[in-house]
């Protein structure tokens, strides 16, 4: 998923741990956002940014955190993992056309 | 990547057939929508949209149909391939607000190829 760059693909955490997602873009998009994915639902929005150092809540906050410091990147924090973040995690900026999203590839992140 | 995929409704369909999959969505307000395409371990990949003061979109093999009047959306792929084994979602977008687009993501279709 050329345009969108996430780090780590696969993560491992005990309950209570800490992390960071990162996610870059190629591009120069204002708005970027993260998403989870669980078996059986569609994709949730945890945060958005509309611009360099803004941010709001999407449907599914609560335990995150995120951080737009500059146009390029937009990390996710788990300050307290707990297994029902166990998920695949999706960051994504507009496409070129600004219609749809362009999608990275995807951080698997698993809480036991 | 396969977790993602439990407890989806699943399609097969025979190579060289052609595949039809459906998506209801739930806005009526909503002006534009997406079909993406969603493969093992992978991130989603934009299909073919479509505006809602159309009926009928068509790209290389899929072609998107948009029936306003019972919310409903389609996306047929024809001679199907393979390579076109998937998970497929689509997605409204009910408004762009504070300078974004926060669309709604339908939970999916799983199609299996059959040789």
């Amino acid at each position: 998923n050329a345009g969108v760059t996430q780090t780590p693909k696969f993560q491992v955490l005990k309950t209570g741990q800490s992390m960071t997602l990162q996610c870059a873009q190629d591009m120069n998009h204002n708005s970027m956002y993260w998403y989870r994915q669980d078996p059986g639902m569609g994709l949730r929005l945890i945060y958005y940014s509309a611009s360099e150092g803004t941010t709001d809540k999407g449907e599914v906050p609560n335990g995150y955190n995120v951080s737009r410091l500059n146009k390029r990147e937009f990390s996710l924090r788990l300050e307290s993992a707990a297994p029902s973040q166990t998920s695949v995690y999706f960051c994504a900026r507009e496409r070129m056309s600004n219609y749809g999203y362009t999608f990275g590839s995807g951080t698997r992140l698993t809480v036991v | 990547g396969e977790s993602v995929g439990l407890h989806l409704p699943t399609l097969s369909v025979q190579e060289g057939d052609n595949s039809i999959i459906n998506c209801a969505y739930s806005n009526s307000a909503s002006d534009y929508f997406i079909w993406y395409k969603q493969e093992s371990g992978k991130g989603p990949q934009f299909i073919i949209d479509i505006r809602s003061n159309m009926d009928k979109r068509q790209g290389q093999r899929v072609t998107v149909l948009l029936n306003k009047t019972v919310k409903h959306l389609s996306l047929q792929i024809a001679a199907t391939q393979p390579g076109d084994s998937a998970v497929y979602f689509c997605a409204e977008n009910p408004a762009r607000v504070s300078g974004t687009y926060k669309y709604i993501f339908g939970t999916g279709t799983r199609l299996k190829v059959l040789a």
